[in-house]
């Protein structure tokens, strides 16, 4: 079956810092790879997206690259801010209808 | 209008009632979801209609039933819940497209007394 994998938690930084989560995936086929974004008391955001090999996702400054063959979609932020605080999910989709997480990473960035 | 609204926010039941959670979105998705994520935990798959039509459900208890009147509704109705169906509820809106990526609602908290 399909899985995602994580880097495990929690991560803090310094504002200002360079940001790496890594997230690797098995899964048939060729998946779609996203990242999602969930602050506290909130709902999961969509970050961003690569729907296939060496695509670059892109938002808001956060970057991922999929990388078909390390099998691996890390997320990079070159300078982090006290806002990005939150919980990154990694994720995959390779049917319709249903996709599969990671555990999330918890990031906290100190001013 | 790129907004999946869900009411209430914030619900409290006791195990003997019944109560429905609502989910609305207008983005002309024809995939929605229900979720359940606990503390700390990424969210679990719950149900998924496509179409309108029930085309997943993960071996959820009958405690849980989900209804989707039209293509903008989805409703998950509770009834007889236990203190460990205490969670956050997730609504989800998509095409029905592995490309597509979700956008999901504020979610319900959910506590069963």
């Amino acid at each position: 079956g399909n899985s995602v994998t994580q880097m495990e938690g929690p991560v803090t930084l310094s504002e200002e810092a360079f940001l790496t989560i890594n997230c690797t995936y098995t899964a048939t086929g060729y998946p779609s790879l996203f990242w999602y974004v969930q602050y506290p008391g909130e709902g999961l955001q969509l970050l961003l997206k690569a729907t296939k090999a060496d695509d670059k996702g892109s938002n808001k400054g956060f970057e991922a690259t999929y990388r078909k063959e390390t099998t691996s979609f890390h997320l990079e932020k070159g300078s982090v801010q006290v806002s990005d605080s939150a919980v990154y999910f990694c994720a995959l989709s390779s049917n319709a209808g249903k996709s599969t997480f990671g555990d999330g990473t918890t990031l906290t960035v100190k001013p | 209008d790129t907004e999946v609204t869900q009411t209430p926010k914030h619900l409290v039941m006791g195990m003997t009632n019944k109560k429905s959670l609502k989910c609305e979105q207008h983005m002309g998705h024809r995939a929605m979801y229900w979720y359940k994520q606990k503390a700390k935990k990424p969210p679990e798959l719950m149900f998924v209609y496509s179409y309108e039509k029930l085309s997943i459900n993960e071996s959820v208890p009958s405690r849980f039933s989900p209804e989707c009147p039209n293509s903008s509704l989805l409703n998950l109705h509770l009834h007889a819940l236990q203190p460990e169906d205490s969670a956050l509820y997730l609504c989800a809106s998509s095409q029905p497209d592995r490309n597509y990526g979700y956008t999901f609602g504020s979610g319900t908290r959910l506590t069963v007394v």
